[in-house]
């Protein structure tokens, strides 16, 4: 399997951040997975934003979660991010991720995609 | 919400060195802990799971430990390629994934 985000690079204060991630050499509907957003601030450490099923159930980083929504569509095999009113926080490298299920207990990601840089500035 | 503690922020060492990154966590999460190599410019790579398993094609040098809310992560005989950084990630059921603030391995 092959993650890859694309998206714009460049976002407008107040506007809103869309990103998509498109799943290669394998399905999305795939069984004991889901599909997670994560970013990471300049110089800084991870943060999981949220992550979703094929079927469309969502699961958001309470901190973030009036300001994210993560959507599917399994017909092109791809997941989105929305991050609406954005500002300079929101810039970050915003990674897409598998996340494995296992034994529905302990969740981790096993394939990443690349990474796209979104600058947040007017 | 479930903390995790991970230390040091920072470590140096050699070729050849062996290195022991922790990471805490302020609640028992059982063995369910993750540990990531992360280098510059490039996405996180799953290396550990379950605490101690393997992630596939991970090279035996790498290891963990740990139970309850100690753990941690070894790496025996560095090799230059090893530099990067290194991340804990927790999962629990709120739902919430939570990373560790990351170890820095540097060459001395």
């Amino acid at each position: 399997v092959q993650l890859h985000e694309s998206g714009p690079g460049l976002v407008k204060p107040s506007q809103t951040l869309s990103l998509t991630c498109t799943v290669s050499d394998g399905s999305i509907m795939s069984s004991g997975y889901y599909w997670s957003w994560i970013r990471q601030h300049p110089g800084k450490g991870l943060e999981w934003i949220g992550y979703i099923f094929y079927s469309g159930s969502t699961f958001y980083n309470p901190s973030l979660k009036s300001l994210v929504t993560l959507s599917v569509d399994p017909s092109k095999n791809q997941f989105s991010l929305k991050l609406t009113s954005v500002t300079a926080a929101d810039t970050a490298v915003y990674y897409c991720a598998r996340v494995v299920a296992h034994n529905w207990k302990n969740y981790y990601m096993d394939v990443w995609g690349n990474g796209t840089t979104v600058t947040v500035s007017s | 919400d479930i903390q995790m503690t991970q230390s040091p922020s920072s470590l140096s060492a050699s070729v050849g060195d062996r290195v022991t990154i922790t990471c805490q966590a302020s609640q028992d999460i059982n063995n369910y802990l993750n540990w990531y190599q992360q280098k510059p410019g490039k996405a996180p790579k799953l290396l550990i799971y379950d605490a101690s398993s393997l992630a596939t094609g991970v090279p035996s040098r790498f290891s963990g430990s740990g139970s309850g809310t100690d753990f941690s992560f070894t790496i025996t005989s560095l090799q230059p390629e090893d530099f990067a950084t290194y991340y804990c990630q927790h999962y629990e059921n709120v739902p919430l994934v939570t990373f560790g603030q990351g170890t820095k391995l540097e060459i001395k």
